[in-house]
C-alpha cells in the first residue's frame, strides 16, 4: 500500500530564510504524482506544486520548488525567502488511481 | 466566483441526529471527493464519484452515504451521528483527464466543521 511520511511535526524559521519541508513516499507503482498543499489557520487547502513521477526536472512555482529524488523516494518542498504569511500547515500528498493519500503534515511557523 | 463550495461551514448537532453537508463545484470537473480531517489534522479520503458513479469507498461506516445528483454536486448524509464523527469535512473536485499530471490537481472546498455534542 502506498504511504506518505512527513517526519517534521513542526518547524520554526526566521523570516527571509529558506526552509525545506521533508516528504518521503512508498509505492511500487511506476506512475504517480506528488502534490504539496498549504493549509493556513483559516482552514482552506491551497495547492502549491506538483511533481509527476516521469518528470525529468524538479517542479518550480514562484518561491516554491520541489527537490524530487526518485531513487530515494523523497519529494521535499523548498520555500525560498520565507514570509510571515507562509506560516501554515503543509501537506505532502501522493496521487495514485483517483485518490490523494496525505502525509501527517508539518506546521511551519515563520518568526519575524 | 467560488470554485468548490460547501454548506454549511459550521454544523453543531447532538449525538444520534442525522445531518447533511452539500457540495457544489462550478469547474466542470468529472470527479468529486469527500475527505475527513480529524483533530490531529490528518486528512483521509472517504468517497469519490466520477460522473455520478461511486468509484472509491474507503472503509467508511455505512452511516455515511454520499449522493451525487449530477456531476457538479456531491452531498454527504450522515445518520445517527457519533462523537467520533466530529471533524472537518472537505469536498474536492478534479478533472482527471487522460493527460493526467498537474491536471489531476484536486481543488478543495472551504471545509465544514462538524461538532457532535
Amino acid at each position: 500500500a502506498q504511504k506518505i511520511t512527513q517526519t517534521q511535526p513542526g518547524m520554526f524559521v526566521q523570516e527571509k530564510e529558506a526552509v525545506t519541508l521533508d516528504c518521503t513516499y512508498d509505492t511500487s507503482d511506476p506512475s504517480y504524482g506528488l502534490f504539496w498543499y498549504k493549509q493556513p489557520s483559516s482552514g482552506e487547502m491551497i495547492f502549491l506544486i506538483y511533481q509527476g513521477s516521469y518528470d525529468q526536472q524538479n517542479a518550480t512555482e514562484g518561491r516554491y520548488s520541489l527537490n524530487f529524488q526518485k531513487a530515494r523516494k523523497s519529494a521535499n518542498l523548498v520555500i525560498s525567502a520565507s514570509q510571515l504569511g507562509d506560516s501554515a500547515m503543509y501537506f505532502c500528498a501522493m496521487r495514485m488511481d483517483l485518490k490523494l493519500v496525505f502525509g501527517q503534515g508539518t506546521r511551519l511557523t515563520i518568526n519575524p | 466566483d467560488t470554485a468548490v463550495s460547501q454548506t454549511p461551514k459550521y454544523l453543531v448537532t447532538q449525538m444520534g441526529n442525522d445531518k447533511s453537508i452539500k457540495c457544489e463545484q462550478n469547474l466542470g470537473h468529472d470527479t468529486m471527493y469527500w475527505y475527513k480531517q480529524d483533530s490531529k489534522k490528518f486528512l483521509k479520503i472517504m468517497f469519490s464519484y466520477n460522473n455520478k458513479e461511486l468509484i472509491i469507498n474507503e472503509t467508511v461506516p455505512n452511516r455515511f452515504s454520499p449522493k451525487s445528483p449530477d456531476k457538479a454536486h456531491l452531498n454527504l448524509h450522515i445518520n445517527s451521528l457519533e462523537l467520533g464523527d466530529s471533524a472537518v469535512y472537505f469536498c474536492a473536485s478534479s478533472q482527471d483527464t487522460v493527460a493526467g499530471g498537474r491536471y489531476n490537481e484536486q481543488f478543495f472546498g472551504p471545509g465544514t466543521r462538524l461538532t457532535v455534542l
